[in-house]
This record gives C-alpha cells, structure tokens and sequence, in this order.
C-alpha cells in the first residue's frame, strides 16, 4: 500500500543544535515534494519545495534533501531555536497523469527545541 | 494582507443540522480545496477546484458538498453532520494546480454531538 511515514514520536533538540527531520515514502514516486510548519490551533505555513531532479535546496536556517532512490527527504533546521518549536508536515506531489496532480500529507513530526 | 480567511472557527452542532464553513482568499488564486485533520491521519483533502464552477472529489468526499461560483469562496457545506465529521477543517488555495505552495486558512474546529 502507498504510505508516507514521519516520525510520530516528538524530536526533542537543545537550542542551537541541528535538527534532522525524516519523512519517508512507499509506492508513491514523487514529482516534488513540500515541507510545511504547523502551530497549534494553526493552518499549515509552506516552508520549501523541492524537485525530484534537485538533490538539495536551502533557504535561510533551513535544508531539505531529496532522494528518490531511498524514497527519503530530510528536513534540516539549523542553529535551531525555541521558535522553531512546531510541528512539521511533508507533502507528496503525486501526479496522476493528464491535469490532476494531488498533494498528500505526512501525519506531521512535532519538533520541541529545548532552551 | 494576502489570506485566506474561514468562518466559523469553531462550531458545536448536532447531527442532522446542516451548516456551511465559509472560505475566502483576495489573492486571486484559481485553485482552492478543502481539507480535514485528524489526529494520526494527518491532512486528508475532501474536495477540490481548480477554477469557477470546476470541482472534484478529493480523498474523503461523503458527506460534504462543496460549490464555487466566484473565485474567491469555496464554502464547505455538510447537509446532515454525523459524529464522525468532528474534526478539525482547513481550506486552502494555490495560484494554480501545477505544484504551488498552498496557503491556508487558520482552520474551523467542528464538534458533531
């Protein structure tokens, strides 16, 4: 079955660290894919999006990787503060063949970054 | 600003009571959908439309109803709530279908009793 997984468990990070969030797919082949930020009680925010010909794109603080062979994109946060605390969705941009792509969401990883 | 605004935000009713979420976007953007968050299930999409008076069903469609005859609004409509439609409900827009980045509304938490 196709299946996107994040973590469930919350990342749990010391400010100024590094943080690595993992969003892996199966069955699905991605033309893009996006990241987003979601606060309690809060629409979904868009962060980055990235290409399956692109290995990597930054912007600011932050770095997602792509790898189509692993089926894995990574969500980097560097220097990471107590702001960036929130939860962190990835979305897969499915294309469904003529004019219909779809987006589907990954259940979210929730990111605690400790002062 | 650029949003996209939503009306309620949160909503207590009883099943059977039909009501409709309102959604708005001034950013001119000809795609909208509508979506519902549960806990472990993530977002899942109910509807779509990709301009005026274009709509489809997305993954989760029963028992919601949608329609878009401006560009502007694409409200949710529940003709008869049920308990299992309690949840949490995000609308959201993009400038076109061709992988945009999506912009949501701030959400309306539906409580069906």
């Amino acid at each position: 079955s196709q299946k996107i997984e994040q973590n469930s468990e919350a990342l749990n990070i010391q400010e100024g660290k590094t943080a690595t969030l993992t969003c892996n797919y199966t069955n699905y082949s991605p033309a893009y894919l996006q990241w987003y930020r979601q606060d309690p009680g809060r629409g979904p925010v868009f962060l980055l999006l990235i290409r399956e010909n692109e290995k990597e794109k930054r912007k600011e603080r932050l770095k997602v990787t792509f790898d189509t062979t692993l089926k894995q994109s990574l969500f980097h946060i560097t220097a990471s503060q107590p702001a960036d605390s929130a939860t962190y969705l990835c979305a897969l941009d499915i294309d469904y063949g003529g004019a219909t792509n779809k987006l589907i969401f990954g259940t979210g990883t929730l990111l605690a970054v400790q002062p | 600003e650029a949003q996209v605004t939503q009306n309620p935000r949160y909503l207590i009713t009883v099943t059977g009571k039909k009501l409709t979420v309102t959604c708005s976007q001034n950013m001119n953007h000809e795609y909208m959908s509508w979506y519902r968050q549960d806990p472990g299930l993530g977002l899942r999409q109910i509807y779509y439309s990709m301009n005026v008076e274009v709509t489809d069903k997305g993954d989760v469609p029963e028992g919601y109803k949608v329609s878009r005859k401006e560009k502007r609004n694409f409200p949710l409509i529940l003709e008869s709530p049920s308990p299992n439609q309690t949840s949490l409900y995000f609308c959201a827009s993009s400038p076109s279908r061709d992988r945009d980045e999506q912009y949501f509304g701030p959400g309306t938490r539906l409580t069906v009793t």
